[in-house]
């Protein structure tokens, strides 16, 4: 398996602009985590899914964030508009959850958003 | 879930032994310890993960007391390429519905020669 796979690697932007990232999980993963990591804030949880639901959004900053899992395989995370402060780079994750247990997390190797 | 506190950053050498201590001292019956390694401009990386005494696999090897309060990762003979950033985690990860990791600091090694 190739592992968790992010698009784009790098992404630079204007402010106001619209931005959507994307991520495929490891096949036959059933949780998806999205995070964000700044020097000033470390690693951050967004969200998260399970059997593409979201189960906890309460990590997302603020409306212009927003994330779909529309099937087992896709996943993306929008932010409109863009602001500077959004700049970071975003991970997203997988897990496999099989009864009331969890696999590790595998990460993916992220996407530095850049917004100017 | 609970919080935990580890060295910001710590230096050694090639060839050394590094251990790295993490307190929780308001750990849960339910939580499990589990630490991970991320390098430069990479997604973080599974170590290893326990519950008690000492659990040992092919990269680090993990110390927990009995009282639980704390934990320490041992990376045998360091190499440069085990210069990165290592987390410490606490929390129950057997759950319904998934686990919802929580990264603190981390502890920054950096690995000379």
């Amino acid at each position: 398996d190739a592992g968790v796979i992010q698009s784009p690697r790098h992404e630079v932007t204007e402010m106001g602009q619209e931005v959507t990232l994307r991520c495929k999980p490891i096949s036959g993963h059933n949780s998806l985590f999205w995070y964000r990591q700044t020097m000033m804030r470390g690693l951050e949880l967004l969200i998260y899914f399970n059997n593409n639901v979201p189960i906890d959004d309460s990590g997302m900053p603020e409306d212009r964030f927003s994330a779909k899992m529309p099937n087992a395989s896709f996943s993306t995370l929008k932010i409109q508009p863009s602001e500077p402060r959004d700049s970071a780079v975003y991970f997203c994750a997988s897990s496999f959850t099989f009864g009331e247990a969890d696999t590790e997390a595998f990460f993916g190797q992220g996407t530095r958003l850049t917004v100017v | 879930l609970a919080k935990t506190t580890q060295p910001i950053s710590m230096d050694s050498y090639e060839g050394q032994e590094v251990n790295i201590t993490c307190s929780h001292n308001n750990i849960a019956t339910n939580d499990y310890i589990t630490w991970y390694q991320q390098f430069p401009s990479q997604g973080p990386r599974f170590i290893i993960q326990g519950y008690k005494t000492k659990v040992t696999n092919e990269v680090a090897s993990l110390f927990i007391p009995a009282d639980r309060k704390s934990s320490t990762l041992s990376l045998p003979r360091v190499s440069l390429s085990d210069t990165a950033v290592y987390y410490c985690l606490v929390g129950d990860v057997i759950k319904a519905a998934g686990n919802k990791l929580t990264f603190g600091g981390g502890t920054r090694v950096l690995v000379k020669p």
